[in-house]
């Protein structure tokens, strides 16, 4: 069983930078991507993008330009960093493991209990 | 991107219903779609994966079909825990979207 933890501000001022991170148990098995994933509040879900374990990335294109995901295995994390947020960045921001079976399929299998964050002054 | 299109977005039925959601995607997915139950200030839990294979855990009740482009999740016999908010997700390529939602209340 796999938790993943989402630990960060609540609050980002406008125009500001909101910053995540998400503490993974297990981190050994390479054959995963780390996600991010946000939820408005009553509305749908939006994948934000991934990490590899190797660092590699693979961004939403409407997000691309704000973002910047890193990781750090030897501390079992990976994080998130959202540019210049308005109140459209408001939403309950989640991390999820990406994980691979054998016919190339995948789906967000563990999540975090998710965290809401606020853009406002 | 690959637009998913769920029907309907809310839908209203009885403890023992039969239910049926349909996600359609705007290109072929092959077979990579995933469904999700989402529960009010929870994380979505993943039910069913590349289209008809369940999730460890998860009731038979569950079950997914489709190809290419038209996908259903199908609750053969409601129960109470069931009514919460399902979502679909496509696989296929990057980005990973979702549908819109099908929220599933008591009648």
């Amino acid at each position: 069983q796999v938790q993943l933890q989402e630990s960060g501000p609540g609050l980002v001022k406008p125009s500001g930078t909101l910053s995540l991170t998400c503490s993974v148990s297990d981190f050994s098995n390479s054959n995963y991507f780390w996600s991010w994933i946000r939820q408005p509040p009553g509305k749908g879900l939006e994948w934000i993008g991934f990490i590899y374990y190797s660092g590699s990335t693979n961004y939403n294109p409407s997000l691309k330009s704000r973002v910047t995901m890193s990781v750090d295995t030897s501390k079992n994390q990976f994080s998130l960093r959202l540019s210049s947020v308005t109140a459209a960045d408001t939403a309950v921001y989640y991390c999820a493991r990406e994980g691979l079976d054998g016919s190339h399929s995948s789906y967000f299998d563990y999540w975090g209990q998710g965290t809401l964050v606020t853009v406002s002054s | 991107d690959i637009q998913m299109t769920q029907s309907p977005s809310s839908l209203s039925a009885s403890v023992g219903d039969r239910v049926t959601i349909t996600c359609r995607a705007s290109q072929s997915i092959n077979n990579y779609l995933n469904w999700y139950q989402q529960k009010p200030g929870k994380a979505p839990k993943l039910l069913i994966y590349a289209t008809s294979s369940l999730q460890s855990g998860v009731p038979s009740r569950f079950s997914g079909s489709g190809s290419g482009t038209d996908f259903t999740l199908t609750i053969s016999s409601l129960q109470p825990e069931d009514f919460a908010t399902y979502h679909c997700q496509q696989s296929y390529g990057a980005p990973r979207t979702f549908g819109q939602g099908t929220k599933l209340e008591i009648k």
